[in-house]
């Protein structure tokens, strides 16, 4: 069983520019979350989505920022005109609909806007 | 407000040497759950234990084991006969009530010495 993936695993922007990340979770869990961690700090949630559905969204997410669940299987976070403060590193997890609690996270996507 | 405080930035511990990691919590709700991850230096989040509110027993994953005092509001980490592969960032987090969205700590960076 494959983990979580995300994709690309780093990328360099100039200021202004949209991004976009892709994450594919494990094939049988329905719950898929984004965080952004940036250096020496814990990671900060910002959207959860349970199959297609976004359900909680954090309020310290700019409108810049907007995420997709397309059909309940791969996700996208975009981010509208970046800025310097965007970099970090974007992680995406997932986890089952019964079973236990804990999220499986992928790689993460680095950001850096220059 | 949850929050999550973790008042070790770092610690350095001989090899094969039990280590504790401090981990305390703020929540009002009465049904909650506790997570430790471990973050290498390659940056993916590792999934390592989780403690149910309501679970009587501390919960154990090989070498790792929680020691959950709930009135004390303290989840800390307990590694025991540390490894060098153990060195990496571990962070506490806490997912509270109906929320899925996990709060976390700044994490300790644990570094094990030969």
């Amino acid at each position: 069983d494959t983990g979580v993936s995300q994709d690309p695993r780093h990328k360099i922007t100039k200021r202004g520019q949209n991004v976009t990340f892709r994450c594919d979770p494990i094939s049988e869990h329905n719950r898929l979350y984004w965080y952004r961690q940036t250096l020496g700090q814990g990671p900060e949630f910002l959207t959860y989505f349970q199959n297609e559905a976004q359900l909680e969204k954090s309020r310290l997410l700019s409108d810049r920022f907007s995420a997709e669940r397309p059909k309940g299987s791969f996700s996208t976070l975009e981010i509208q005109r970046t800025e310097q403060g965007d970099s970090a590193m974007y992680l995406c997890a997932s986890s089952p609909a019964a079973g236990g609690y804990e999220q499986y996270f992928g790689p993460g996507t680095r950001l850096t806007v220059t | 407000a949850q929050k999550i405080t973790q008042t070790q930035p770092g610690m350095f511990v001989q090899e094969k040497e039990a280590v504790t990691l401090d981990c305390t919590y703020d929540t009002s709700d009465q049904s909650y759950g506790l997570f430790w991850y471990k973050q290498p230096s390659s940056g993916e989040m590792i999934f390592l234990i989780y403690q149910g509110s309501y679970d009587e027993q501390n919960a154990t994953e090989g070498r790792y084991s929680l020691n959950f005092q709930k009135a004390r509001k303290s989840a800390n980490l307990v590694i025991s006969a540390s490894q060098l592969g153990d060195s990496a960032m571990y962070f506490c987090a806490m997912r509270g009530g109906s929320n899925y969205q996990l709060i976390w700590g700044a994490g300790t960076k644990l570094i094990i010495k030969p």
